[in-house]
């Protein structure tokens, strides 16, 4: 059975700091895994999807890594922003319904001005 | 292009009463996806629907819940005799016709509470 971690579950850092958000899940394989960002009171909003057989991707200052042998993936944000406070979420797919969503419980990031 | 749509955003319901959730997928998506969010948890797979279709609700509770995606209009959410325990977040997602896993794309929530 697949299970999502994310590591911490808050964070706080003041501004310009870069910072790595972690997320770890128990069967290494997986189609692909998907980062979003959820704003309180709000919806989601994908940040980036990296597939099985890519090692990470990039959006702007955001960088997603994925090591699937070791279960884990990284979310590095540079030079972080108070804009850049939100709850962050990782998600792979169920493999045996990959439709089904699995998701971390997020990370709660504050930057303060 | 307007995004995956649902309303209402915020609903109050009492003990008892019915709520009907509303998702209006993004263009040209046909797949349809509904989580819940309960207070202080992640988000959990519900059922996923294509038109007309239920194609799993493993995630629905067995009873008071259903859904349903119409030939036309919106897909439906219902939940009859709302408990205190229903109070969450719910959101719909939606793909396109493509094969899977593909990117889901959500819309922005309805907030139950019932009193």
């Amino acid at each position: 059975k697949q299970e999502v971690t994310q590591i911490p579950a808050a964070l706080s850092v003041p501004e310009g700091e870069n910072l790595v958000l972690n997320c770890s899940f128990t069967d290494s394989a997986i189609y692909n895994l998907q980062w979003f960002r959820q704003d309180p009171g709000k919806g989601l909003t994908s940040l980036l999807l990296i597939q099985s057989s890519q090692r990470e991707q990039t959006s702007g200052r955001l960088n997603a890594s994925l090591d699937k042998s070791s279960g884990r993936s990284t979310l590095y944000i540079a030079a972080s922003q108070p804009g850049d406070s939100a709850t962050y979420l990782c998600a792979v797919p169920w493999m045996d319904s990959s439709y089904k969503l699995i998701f971390g419980s997020g990370t709660r990031l504050l930057v303060r001005p | 292009n307007a995004g995956v749509m649902q309303n209402p955003r915020h609903l109050v319901r009492r003990r008892g009463q019915e709520a009907r959730l509303r998702c209006s997928p993004m263009k040209g998506h046909s797949h349809v996806y509904w989580y819940r969010q309960l207070p202080e948890e992640g988000l959990k797979f519900m059922v996923y629907l294509q038109k007309e279709n239920i194609i799993d609700e493993s995630g629905m509770p067995k009873e008071r819940f259903s859904a349903e995606f119409p030939k036309e209009g919106p897909s439906i959410l219902r939940i009859q005799q709302v408990v205190r325990g229903d109070s969450a977040a719910y959101f719909c997602a939606s793909s396109p016709e493509d094969s899977y896993p593909d990117e889901q794309f959500f819309g922005p929530g309805t907030r139950l509470t019932v009193l």
